[in-house]
């Protein structure tokens, strides 16, 4: 089985600043890890990945997340937030094998004030 | 480069009533997906398909079949629609491929069905 929590429904943050969207996971076997960003009426859109080697992933848009085996997390972040990043952010895992689709978190709203 | 893309992109349904969602996709992937997206649920698996001719259910497939008859195309199909079926529903292909010694399994999703049955 395969699972992922995203602990925040929202997350407010102002400009300038720092932002960090949490995710943990489950699973039993070695994780891929994804975090997709969804605009308002949009679809899915793909940040960044990890599949195996270094912890830290770097990303579209300045994004980045680091891989926590130890603490089963893959945290979102991003040195310094824009108002254009507010949006719907979404964690995903994916076995290396087996099971093909991604199971996703629930979503995490950032928001950014200016 | 269209993508993934969904039709249609808005559809309100009466109780009862059928209707198909239909995916195609131009980047010749092996793999398509079904997901419906509820506020705090995130996204959930209806059902997918690992290739021409095969499917297989996810985690929500009650009251929804599928049909992969054409690699390119994937359709989802509510046979006697029900309001806990108003969602928007996602379609997203993707194919494993190494890049460079790396493993690319993202998958790319429509725009989205945002459907409301009353």
């Amino acid at each position: 089985a395969q699972s992922v929590a995203q602990p925040e429904d929202q997350v407010n943050v102002a400009e300038g600043n720092p932002l960090t969207v949490k995710c943990t996971y489950s699973v039993s076997g070695n994780p891929y890890l994804f975090w997709y960003v969804q605009y308002p009426n949009r679809g899915l859109q793909f940040l960044l990945k990890y599949i195996t080697g270094d912890n830290l992933v770097k990303g579209s848009y300045g994004f980045e997340a680091e891989f926590n085996k130890s603490q089963t997390s893959f945290h979102l972040k991003k040195p310094s937030a824009l108002v254009s990043d507010s949006a719907l952010y979404f964690c995903a895992v994916n076995l290396d094998t087996g099971r093909r689709a991604l199971t996703f978190g629930s979503g995490t709203r950032l928001q950014v004030q200016p | 480069n269209a993508g993934v893309t969904q039709t249609p992109k808005f559809r309100v349904l009466k109780t009862g009533q059928s209707m198909t969602l239909l995916c195609a996709q131009d980047m010749n992937h092996e793999y398509m997906y079904w997901y419906r997206q509820d506020p705090g649920m995130g996204l959930r698996l209806i059902h997918y398909s690992v290739g021409e001719g095969t499917t297989a259910k996810g985690e929500v497939p009650d009251g929804y079949n599928v049909s992969r008859l054409k690699k390119q195309n994937f359709l989802l199909g509510l046979e006697s629609a029900a309001p806990s079926q108003t969602s928007v529903y996602f379609c997203a292909s993707s194919i494993p491929t190494r890049d460079r010694g790396t493993l690319r399994t993202e998958a790319f999703f429509g725009q989205g069905t945002r459907l409301t049955v009353v």
